[in-house]
């Protein structure tokens, strides 16, 4: 499986934006770049996905850069709900879509 | 309504035992996943199973066996408990159907602590 590389934590202010980035140097043609987070003693929730053009959606926006190696998160406004591990996952096609690779992630705190 | 739910939510137990644990999902989703989270919080797969057909299996030891009785049910069941099989087990669903979203549903995991 291709890796990821996420800086170990991040810290923001309430109602600032917030850039994850993520590393994804040996993603292949044919890998989706994912993000799901993980508010303490929950079980991961998605966020987003793309392949190769800039997504957006309620939660966040994803920005993939034009060679696919890096992509970064963005939360437009951040909340104190937002505080969470933030993981970025390559994920391939076929019958192994669903297998999620998780690394450390980021944990993000969110200050008021 | 819970989408995902999995009983019991915490499961305290001795070497040796037996265990299960239950899941179930209303999303009339067709597949069903069992993840492990350690102590290091990393998260593995550990199993899927399509329409009640094992597809993925992770090398997990053969004390862990999953079950799927139907298409929204995938249990979790452990023999000779170990020491290192402490953990949160969460379940999870996606609808293959719809495969390009990748979109996974867990439930809220099931901390097992084996003494």
């Amino acid at each position: 499986d291709a890796k990821t590389t996420q800086p170990n934590s991040m810290e923001s202010n309430e109602e600032e934006p917030v850039h994850l980035p993520c590393n994804h140097s040996t993603i292949s043609g044919t890998d989706y770049i994912h993000w799901y987070r993980q508010l303490p003693s929950q079980g991961p929730e998605y966020v987003i996905h793309g392949l190769t053009s800039n997504v957006n959606n309620r939660m966040a926006s994803l920005a993939i850069a034009e060679d696919r190696k890096s992509s970064t998160l963005i939360l437009h406004r951040a909340t104190l709900r937002d505080a969470a591990v933030y993981y970025c996952i390559l994920r391939g096609g076929g019958t192994s879509y669903g297998k999620l690779t998780f690394g450390q992630g980021t944990i993000l705190t969110v200050h008021p | 309504d819970t989408a995902v739910s999995q009983t019991p939510k915490y499961l305290v137990t001795q070497m040796g035992n037996d265990k299960s644990i239950k899941c179930e999902q209303n999303l009339g989703h067709d597949t069903m996943y069992w993840y492990k989270q350690d102590s290091k919080k990393f998260l593995k797969i550990m199993f899927s199973y399509n329409n009640k057909e094992l597809i993925i299996n992770e090398t997990v030891p053969n004390r862990f066996s999953p079950k799927s009785p139907d298409k929204a049910h995938l249990n979790l069941h452990i023999n000779s408990l170990e020491l290192g099989d402490s953990a949160v087990y969460f379940c999870a669903s996606s609808p293959l159907g719809l495969a390009s979203t990748g979109e996974l549903f867990f439930g809220e995991g099931s901390r097992l602590t084996v003494l």
